[in-house]
C-alpha cells in the first residue's frame, strides 16, 4: 500500500497570496494517478486535480498541480476567500489512499 | 445533471452489520466509463475508501476492511450497496458514495453513520 504524507499540516496565509502544498508518496505513483480534492466543513470533497495536473471541469486555473514519481504539488496562485478549505491528495492505484490533508486557514 | 446520494440507518449498534444504498440518478451506474465506490471520514478526520464496484459486479476492497465488506450493484434500480459486517465504534464516520473513472469526480453529500448501543 502507498503511503502518503502531506505538509504542511496547517497553512496560514491572507486572501492573495500564494499557496504551496505537497504531497509525498511512500513508493512511485503509477502513471501520474494522483489527484487532490477540497473539502470545506460539512461537505464532501471536490474534486480539483487528476492525473497529477489535470484540472476537474469547473475548477479554476488558479488551481495547478504538478510532480511526478513520489512528490507532487498543489498550488493555488491567488487565494480566493473560498479557497480556505483543507485539501486532500489521494492515489488511484491499488489500493487507493488518501493523504492526512493540510488545512488552508486565514492569517 | 449525475447525482448520488446515500441511504440508510443513523445508527447501528456494535457486532452488527452496517448497510448504506446509494441512489444514482441523472444517469446509468451501468455506463462502461465508470466505477462507483464507498469513501468514509470518522469525525475530525481523513478519508478512507472502502472499495469499489463496476456495473458488471467486479469489485475491489480496501486490504484493510476486506474481510468485513461487501459491494454490491443493481442495475435495475441504479443503486449499489455497502455492507460492513462486526461494525465497532472505529466504524462511526460519514459515509460517501462517489463515481470514479480515474479519481473520485462525482460525489454524494454523505450521511452520518453511528455505531453505539
Amino acid at each position: 500500500e502507498i503511503v502518503l504524507t502531506q505538509s504542511p499540516g496547517t497553512l496560514s496565509l491572507s486572501p492573495g497570496e500564494r499557496a504551496t502544498l505537497s504531497c509525498r508518496a511512500s513508493q512511485s505513483v503509477s502513471s501520474s494517478y494522483l489527484a487532490w480534492y477540497q473539502q470545506k466543513p460539512g461537505q464532501a470533497p471536490r474534486l480539483l486535480i487528476y492525473g497529477a495536473s489535470s484540472r476537474a471541469t469547473g475548477i479554476p486555473d488558479r488551481f495547478s498541480g504538478s510532480g511526478s514519481g513520489t512528490d507532487f504539488t498543489l498550488t493555488i496562485s491567488r487565494l480566493e476567500p473560498e479557497d480556505f478549505a483543507v485539501y486532500y491528495c489521494q492515489q488511484y492505484g491499488s489500493p487507493f489512499t488518501f493523504g492526512p490533508g493540510t488545512k488552508v486557514d486565514i492569517k | 445533471q449525475l447525482q448520488l446520494q446515500e441511504s440508510g440507518p443513523g445508527l447501528v449498534k456494535p457486532s452488527e452489520t452496517l448497510s448504506l444504498t446509494c441512489t444514482v440518478s441523472g444517469g446509468s451506474i451501468s455506463s462502461s466509463s465508470y466505477y462507483w465506490g464507498w469513501i468514509r471520514q470518522p469525525p475530525g478526520k481523513g478519508l478512507e475508501w472502502i472499495g469499489s464496484i463496476y456495473y458488471s459486479g467486479s469489485t475491489y476492497y480496501n486490504p484493510s476492511l476486506k474481510s468485513r465488506v461487501t459491494i454490491s450493484v443493481d442495475t435495475s434500480k441504479n443503486q449499489f450497496s455497502l455492507k460492513l459486517s462486526s461494525v465497532t465504534a472505529a466504524d462511526t464516520a460519514v459515509y460517501y458514495c462517489a463515481r470514479s473513472r480515474e479519481a473520485f469526480d462525482i460525489w454524494g453529500q454523505g450521511t452520518m453513520v453511528t455505531v453505539s448501543s
